[in-house]
């Protein structure tokens, strides 16, 4: 596509819940990247993938949180079992290969209730 | 361990005066550098990097910064700030970890323009 999608823009949802986020990176990108921003804070490293491949899983917060890019296209970020805590602004980012521009999409804003 | 600090949270200034916002990088090699601009509901959007040679970078929106490795600083500068410039500014650094690049945001500087 012509930029970085994400969705939902929105989601609430429950304590205890499970929430799948979407991405749809720029299609000629290779890489693509996971950020957490908490209000107020910067953009927080989650994952990276190279293509399907993930390399650095090296930020995601517990094993309550798992990315995919089965196809080296897309990306969905799962969080399960949600606590307040993980109640934040999730940013997905793609470039053309590391440490080149990153284009972000307009991120997801979750609100754990 | 690698680390971005923007020492001003908020910055108010009024249109037509000129602005720089600082930047400060802890990073043990030579760092590549970027300047991201967040609008209101927007993603962030870069507005400059520095990769290496010419140490004054020029950016879009008339910004420019300049890499000083003795201060270890990137701040960001602009001659002449615009209302439309009013936004929240994250400087980062791509950081080598694990073998891929990370990139490691500051915590933001909050720009607010007066007419």
């Amino acid at each position: 596509g012509a930029g970085v999608s994400q969705s939902p823009r929105y989601k609430v949802t429950k304590r205890g819940q499970d929430v799948t986020l979407r991405c749809d990176p720029i299609s000629s990108h290779a890489t693509l990247y996971w950020y957490q921003q908490a209000l107020g804070q910067g953009p927080e490293f989650l994952t990276y993938f190279n293509y399907e491949a993930q390399p650095d899983k090296s930020g995601l917060p517990s094993d309550r949180f798992s990315a995919e890019r089965p196809e080296g296209s897309i990306s969905t970020l799962t969080i399960q079992r949600t606590e307040q805590r993980d109640s934040a602004m999730y940013r997905c980012a793609s470039s053309a290969g590391t440490n080149e521009k990153l284009f972000f999409g307009s991120g997801t804003q979750l609100s754990v209730l | 361990a690698q680390s971005v600090t923007q020492p001003d949270i908020h910055i108010t200034v009024s249109e037509g005066a000129s602005l720089e916002l600082r930047c400060n990088y802890s990073y043990g090699a030579t760092p590549y550098l970027f300047w991201y601009v967040q609008s209101p509901g927007q993603g962030l959007q870069l507005l400059l990097k520095y990769f290496s040679g010419d140490t004054l970078v020029q950016g879009i929106k008339g910004f420019e910064a300049e890499f000083k490795r003795s201060q270890s600083s990137f701040n960001l500068r602009k001659p002449s700030v615009h209302w439309s410039d009013a936004a929240e500014y994250f400087c980062a650094v791509g950081a080598r970890g694990s073998g891929t690049y990370k990139y490691i945001f500051g915590t933001g500087t909050r720009l607010k323009v007066l007419a």
